[in-house]
């Protein structure tokens, strides 16, 4: 069984550009929660979906941010107009369906650097 | 507003050596709480985690304790090794699946 799995590992984009982050779950798991982790700082809750659904966007920018987890296919955080002060960590965690504790597991994160 | 703060930031210790990292916490409700170890460039992978109920839990040389009352965890990690060098991170939740509060975590460094 596959861990959470993100890609690209490193992303590197010029200010103005978009940016497409990709997180598959582990097989069987149907949500998906996305953090950032900024240099020096703990991570940092930003969004939280089922299939098809947004449960919970608290934590994610207005603008520019958006996320999405189809029916089919990983779930995409996607940053339009990137900006340097979106250059961070991004990690992607996922949890099955019946987990009482919502016991979360980790993927390596993608490393956005925007110059 | 909910808050998890541990000590020390940084902790360096030779290996063979045991050690106890801090975690306090302002969460409310309390769901549960977890650690995680962070290696450099890695993902969190989790250590333990304890719900209200639960005061105490082992994971081979690590063990959590958890004082709900006071709102305070430790870690403890014995008879360390170069591998446990890492960020350990302490998250608590409050009412359940995603409100998570993180701390910032321990970075700690064993020695040889």
């Amino acid at each position: 069984n596959a861990g959470v799995m993100q890609n690209p590992r490193h992303l590197v984009r010029r200010r103005g550009q978009e940016a497409r982050l990709r997180c598959s779950p582990m097989k069987g798991h149907s949500h998906v929660y996305w953090y950032r982790q900024l240099p020096e700082e703990g991570l940092k809750f930003m969004v939280y979906l089922q299939k098809e659904n947004i449960i919970d966007e608290s934590g994610m920018p207005k603008e520019r941010f958006s996320a999405e987890f189809p029916k089919e296919g990983p779930s995409i955080l996607r940053i339009q107009q990137v900006v340097r002060g979106d250059s961070a960590a991004y990690f992607c965690a996922s949890s099955p369906v019946d987990s009482l504790s919502y016991e979360q597991y980790f993927g390596p994160g993608t490393r956005l650097t925007v110059t | 507003k909910n808050q998890v703060e541990q000590s020390p930031q940084s902790l360096i210790i030779l290996e063979g050596k045991n050690c106890t990292l801090q975690c306090n916490y302002t969460v409310s409700p309390f769901s549960n709480l977890r650690w995680y170890k962070q290696d450099t460039g890695r993902g969190p992978v989790s250590l333990t985690i304890m719900t209200f109920s639960e005061n105490t839990k082992s994971n081979g040389r690590y063990t959590a304790t958890l004082d709900a009352d006071t709102k305070q965890s430790s870690l403890h990690i014995t008879a360390s090794q170069l591998s446990d060098s890492a960020s350990y991170i302490c998250v608590v939740s409050a009412g359940g699946y995603q409100k998570v509060t993180f701390g910032t975590g321990t970075k700690l460094q064993v020695i040889p």
